[in-house]
């Protein structure tokens, strides 16, 4: 299956600063690249995504990069604020089933107010 | 109801007991989903259903079983659990096929004493 790879497991942050997360994968054709936000005894929500044929996304607060060369793909927060305190997760579908995800590790981001 | 509503919330259960946890959906998908969520694990997919076919088993230990008698429901049978099952057991559900966002449940948190 698909292995991905994320960091950092952990990343604390005082309000207003960026935040930014990573994800690396290897042997994938794959063409879509989503993150998962779940916050404390929550479910995981779809907050972006991103598919091959553009390099960055962007919604407001939350943008993902995208470079395929070099297998990784990357969340970004700006203007972080304490409601962005949860854990993310990148995923990845895999090559024989696109409707399987594999989910990276997750990074838990502490927003400091 | 609309989204993905799971039941029960918590469950508490001995390793000689047989219970079984629900999930369904309102969004019209045609995909289901189990996953395992563990403490510091990233997510691991036990089961997908496609129009109520099961097309994926992730090597999940028989003690898990699950139904899916329609493309609305989908029930994971638990019998003879051992305590490292503790976790919590996550829903989703998808359009079939192709890659777009997963809806998950709120979870069904599973004790195994």
């Amino acid at each position: 299956g698909e292995n991905v790879e994320q960091h950092p497991s952990t990343l604390s942050v005082q309000e207003g600063d960026s935040a930014v997360i990573k994800c690396t994968y290897s042997d994938s054709a794959s063409n879509y690249f989503p993150w998962y936000k779940q916050e404390l005894g929550k479910r995981p929500q779809l907050i972006i995504d991103i598919r091959s044929n553009v390099g960055e996304k962007k919604d407001q607060r939350i943008a993902v990069t995208l470079n395929k060369t070099a297998k990784h793909f990357s969340l970004h927060i700006t203007e972080t604020q304490p409601e962005d305190s949860a854990v993310y997760f990148c995923a990845l579908p895999e090559e024989t089933s696109g409707s399987r995800l594999t989910f990276g590790e997750g990074t838990q981001l502490t927003v400091n107010p | 109801e609309t989204g993905v509503t799971q039941t029960p919330r918590h469950l508490v259960m001995g390793m000689t007991n047989k219970k079984s946890l629900k999930c369904e959906q309102h969004l019209g998908h045609n995909a289901m989903y189990w996953y395992k969520q563990s403490a510091k694990k990233p997510l691991e997919l036990m089961f997908v259903y496609n129009f109520k076919e099961q097309t994926e088993n992730n090597s999940v230990p028989s003690r898990f079983s699950p139904e899916c008698p329609n493309s609305s429901h989908l029930f994971l049978h638990l019998h003879t659990l051992q305590p490292e099952d503790s976790a919590l057991y996550l829903c989703a559900s998808s359009l079939s096929g192709g890659t777009g966002e997963l809806f998950f449940g709120e979870g069904s948190r599973l004790t195994v004493l």
